[in-house]
């Protein structure tokens, strides 16, 4: 069946540092693939999304590639800072349903 | 601007009593969907709904049910059989475009309190 696994956290680092969150699936066929973010007390905001092979989504800084060869979609970022400071999940669309597999989320925290 | 709306923001309740818990949208979108989330937790799916009068049982429905009379809203009663339902609950919602079909927009979500 589909699933998500993502790195656990919490991660912690300093403001400027270079931000890396593991993302891997398990898919059939060719799902779209998303990263959402969770600020504190709040909803899900979509993050970032590819939909195909190769693409690149990004948004605010953040950067993640599809990469089925590897069945990867790992997020990154150059230089974090303290308002990035959430929590961040990985998902996957099931193109056979109406329904998203969401990862279990890393906790990321940014010290100034 | 279109989005979804979630009421109230926090919600206590006694022991043995039903809650409902409101989620409307204005995105025209066809499904909706409902999740709990404890702390420190992922997402877990409660129930969905794919099309007006139509609705299926998520990963965790005992103990809640939903109603689809509109296409635009989705509520959510909590009753007396769910043992745990101190939780925070997000709505969400999806078109039908392409292969951003499955692409979700959330609610700000409900914090749930049995006292």
């Amino acid at each position: 069946g589909n699933s998500v696994t993502q790195m656990e956290g919490p991660v912690t680092l300093s403001e400027e540092a270079f931000l890396t969150i593991n993302c891997t699936y398990t898919a059939t066929g060719y799902p779209s693939l998303f990263w959402y973010v969770q600020y504190p007390g709040e909803g899900l905001q979509l993050l970032l999304k590819a939909t195909k092979a190769d693409d690149k989504g990004s948004n605010k800084g953040f950067e993640a590639t599809y990469r089925k060869e590897t069945t990867s979609f790992h997020l990154e970022k150059g230089s974090v800072q303290v308002s990035d400071s959430a929590v961040y999940f990985c998902a996957l669309g099931a193109s056979s349903a109406s329904k998203i597999i969401f990862g279990s989320g890393t906790r990321l925290s940014i010290r100034p | 601007d279109g989005g979804i709306t979630q009421s109230p923001k926090y919600l206590f309740r006694k022991e043995g009593q039903n809650v409902t818990l409101s989620c409307e949208q204005n995105l025209n979108h066809d499904a909706m969907y409902w999740y709990r989330q404890d702390p420190g937790q992922g997402l877990r799916l409660i129930y969905y709904s794919q099309i007006v009068n139509d609705f299926q049982k998520g990963d965790i429905a005992e103990g809640y049910s939903v109603s689809r009379e509109k296409k635009e809203s989705f509520p959510l009663t909590v009753t007396s059989a769910q043992k745990n339902p101190t939780a925070f609950y997000l709505c969400a919602s999806s078109g039908t475009s392409g292969r951003l079909y499955n692409e979700q927009f959330f609610g700000p979500g409900t914090r749930l309190t049995v006292l």
